[in-house]
């Protein structure tokens, strides 16, 4: 089945504790993005990768890093994590660029 | 930075009547629009979008246009139903960079 997986799907954390959120397509797809979900902001994109080994900042990079160091795989990482990044996380894939984006079901993170 | 700005945040109609979400954007090379729905609890999924090389896109129910002059795209719904009760985002992509900028929602409800 065409997918693409999140994990955890839920995490609760303390300020400053490293974390990553995993994030893995079985499409073959390019382009992988993500983004966080806040009532009344909408969908904010953090990053995204054009390609294994190219990625680029989206609108709201602070505190975030990510990695994709092979095609189906793009881990968001929060090195030191803190209150207002607590969100709801999507990860998307999308074959290229400008084309349909598939998300996974999303990682409701809370930092207290 | 750029931006897209949605309008209204909240759509009441009744069961059968259209409903007409409005989006602006910024970024004069936008080329890429797509519409998201989200249901309650699930993750966004894409419904219909279009290029810039199109003024108008019809999918039985749903249609969306396109004013690239006043940098302007629209979301139609007609004959709507109760399970078109959703948040519906839309985006514009930049074709040189491919990152996205969504709009901050339209909450649609759809009153039996």
């Amino acid at each position: 089945e065409a997918q693409v997986t999140q994990n955890p799907r839920y995490l609760i954390t303390v300020t400053g504790k490293k974390l990553t959120v995993t994030c893995s397509q079985n499409m073959n797809h390019e382009y992988m993005s993500w983004y966080r979900q806040d009532p009344g902001l909408g969908l904010r994109q953090i990053y995204y990768s054009m390609n294994v080994e190219v990625t680029d900042k989206g609108d709201v990079p602070e505190g975030y890093k990510v990695s994709r160091k092979e095609k189906r795989n793009f881990p968001l990482i929060l090195e030191s994590p803190s209150p207002n990044q607590t969100s709801l996380y999507f990860c998307a894939s999308s074959l290229t660029g400008a084309r349909e984006q598939y998300f996974g079901p999303g990682t409701r993170l809370t930092v207290t | 930075g750029e931006n897209v700005e949605q309008h209204p945040s909240t759509l009441s109609v009744q069961e059968g009547d259209s409903a007409v979400i409005k989006c602006t954007y910024s970024d004069s090379a936008s080329n890429y629009f797509p519409w998201y729905k989200q249901e309650l609890g699930k993750r966004p999924q894409l419904i219909i979008d279009i290029r810039s090389n199109v003024g108008e896109k019809k999918d039985q129910r749903i249609a969306v246009t396109l004013n690239k002059t006043a940098k302007h795209f629209s979301l139609h719904i007609t004959e709507t139903q109760p399970e078109d009760s959703a948040v519906y985002f839309c985006a514009a992509s930049n074709p040189g960079t491919y990152k996205y900028i969504f709009g901050t929602g339209t909450r649609l409800k759809v009153l039996a």
